[in-house]
């Protein structure tokens, strides 16, 4: 079984740019999860859908971050414009809808703000 | 009262030791406590996890200890092996009807298993 694809792994980018990771979650996957992880720290959670539709946002500055999900399979995460404080590495999970408590994590990208 | 505070930041045992790693909530609605385990380069992967309900879970070399009264939760890891150096995360969770079970991190251990 294929696992969480994530892309790019690595992304260096100047303050102010633009940035966007993309997430393939494992086949049949109905809740999907967007974690950010800064150096030295747990993850935190940025995002959860379910299907196409966001179930918690609540941690996620709207101001400069978005996230789509689009046909409920695929996700994208947005960042713009980049600040350096979003240095982190950037995960993404996805779970089957009634089971929460088994996600499953993608590798990550790293993001450096330079 | 949303954190999970993890402890020690980093261990260092000798192999075949014991590792031992401590978290505490506040918040007493959390009831799954799951334990991460994450080498570098990879994402957080499952280890263990127990609901509170019950005071230990072991699944192998790893055991949970679940404290309820004084909110606090551990791994040990039994015969600790060099394979098992990695980051280890607790983490805590809401699972009741009408909550989204978004996981609570600790911040994390770095284990290191000397041969």
């Amino acid at each position: 079984e294929a696992g969480v694809a994530q892309s790019p792994r690595y992304k260096i980018i100047e303050k102010r740019q633009s940035v966007a990771f993309w997430c393939n979650p494992i086949s049949g996957h109905a809740t999907l999860y967007w974690y950010q992880q800064i150096l030295g720290q747990g993850p935190k959670l940025l995002i959860q859908f379910q299907n196409n539709g966001v179930v918690d946002d609540s941690q996620l500055p709207k101001d400069r971050f978005s996230a789509e999900r689009l046909k409920g399979v695929d996700s994208t995460l947005k960042i713009q414009p980049a600040k350096l404080e979003d240095s982190a590495v950037y995960l993404c999970a996805s779970s089957f809808r009634d089971r929460v408590t088994e996600a499953f994590f993608g590798q990550g990208t790293r993001l450096t703000v330079v | 009262q949303q954190q999970v505070k993890q402890s020690p930041q980093s261990l260092i045992v000798q192999k075949g030791g014991i590792s031992i790693i401590n978290c505490a909530y506040e918040n007493t609605a959390f009831d799954y406590f799951p334990w991460y385990q994450q080498f570098p380069g990879k994402g957080p992967a499952l280890l263990i996890a127990i609901r509170p309900d019950v005071s230990e879970k072991k699944e192998g070399r790893f055991t949970i200890s679940f404290n309820k009264s004084a909110k606090q939760f551990s791994l040990h890891i039994m015969d600790s092996q060099p394979g098992d150096s990695a980051t280890y995360f607790c983490a805590a969770s809401n699972l009741r009807s009408g909550n989204t079970g978004k996981l609570i991190f600790g911040q994390g251990t770095t284990l290191q298993v000397k041969p």
